[in-house]
């Protein structure tokens, strides 16, 4: 069963607007919470991560917030531009497994110009 | 250069052959990891190894062998393969089992008719 919930499935944004991925979990042993972007052909890259002891994380134009006791996370991409499009995952780990990422199903972005 | 390679990036095979997905990566990382990738379902790891010689499962094994032999290669074998195994397969390494960015190939694509 999928560990780690997300949504929307697909997302189509203006230039400069912000664009909002949502996920959720149910394993209160995940302790690491990171995104990765995907482009066509590539591999997963790591975007940005979060610690569940930080609420908030912001990279530049990328920003994650932790709601440790809904048990939810979500990225948001200010000022989003056309290069962001790409397939976004997130993940949550915990310590067994070696931290072996536990992926959200993506969500396709679509930055329109 | 340094990183991680995977070979073949594609491949076409029949039912009920042998494949061999090869994983080399040049910075000794302890952790190595295959996922594969199918549209609705994100990415789902199959085996994982902390080490040379110590593999264990994740969460879609079955059909799949691995071994490591050597820290540096990771290989993936279908031993007899199913059209339900046609997939993109991910190679990733992380440094040492603890939170942190995995790395990630380019991807094996690999058709089974």
């Amino acid at each position: 069963q999928q560990q780690v919930k997300q949504s929307p499935q697909s997302l189509i944004v203006q230039k400069g607007g912000i664009s909002i991925i949502n996920c959720a979990y149910e394993n209160t042993a995940f302790d690491y919470f990171p995104w990765y972007q995907q482009f066509p052909g590539k591999g997963p890259a790591l975007l940005i991560a979060i610690r569940p002891d930080v609420s908030e994380k912001k990279e530049g134009r990328f920003t994650i917030s932790f709601n440790k006791s809904a048990k939810q996370f979500s990225l948001h991409i200010m000022d989003s531009q056309p290069g962001d499009s790409a397939t976004y995952f997130c993940a949550a780990s915990k310590p067994n497994s070696g931290y072996a990422l536990n992926f959200g199903k993506g969500t396709s972005l679509l930055v329109t110009p | 250069d340094a990183g991680i390679t995977q070979s073949p990036r594609y491949k076409i095979t029949e039912t009920g052959r042998q494949v061999t997905l090869m994983c080399h990566q040049t910075w000794s990382h302890s952790y190595m990891f295959w996922y594969r990738q199918d549209l609705g379902h994100g990415l789902r790891l199959i085996y994982y190894s902390a080490a040379a010689d110590i593999t264990d499962k994740g969460e879609v094994p079955d059909g799949y062998v691995v071994s490591r032999s050597k820290t540096e290669n990771f290989p993936l074998t279908l031993e007899s393969a199913t059209r339900s195994q046609t997939s993109v397969y991910f190679c990733a390494s992380s440094v040492r089992g603890v939170p942190g960015e995995l790395f990630f190939g380019e991807g094996s694509r690999l058709t089974v008719l």
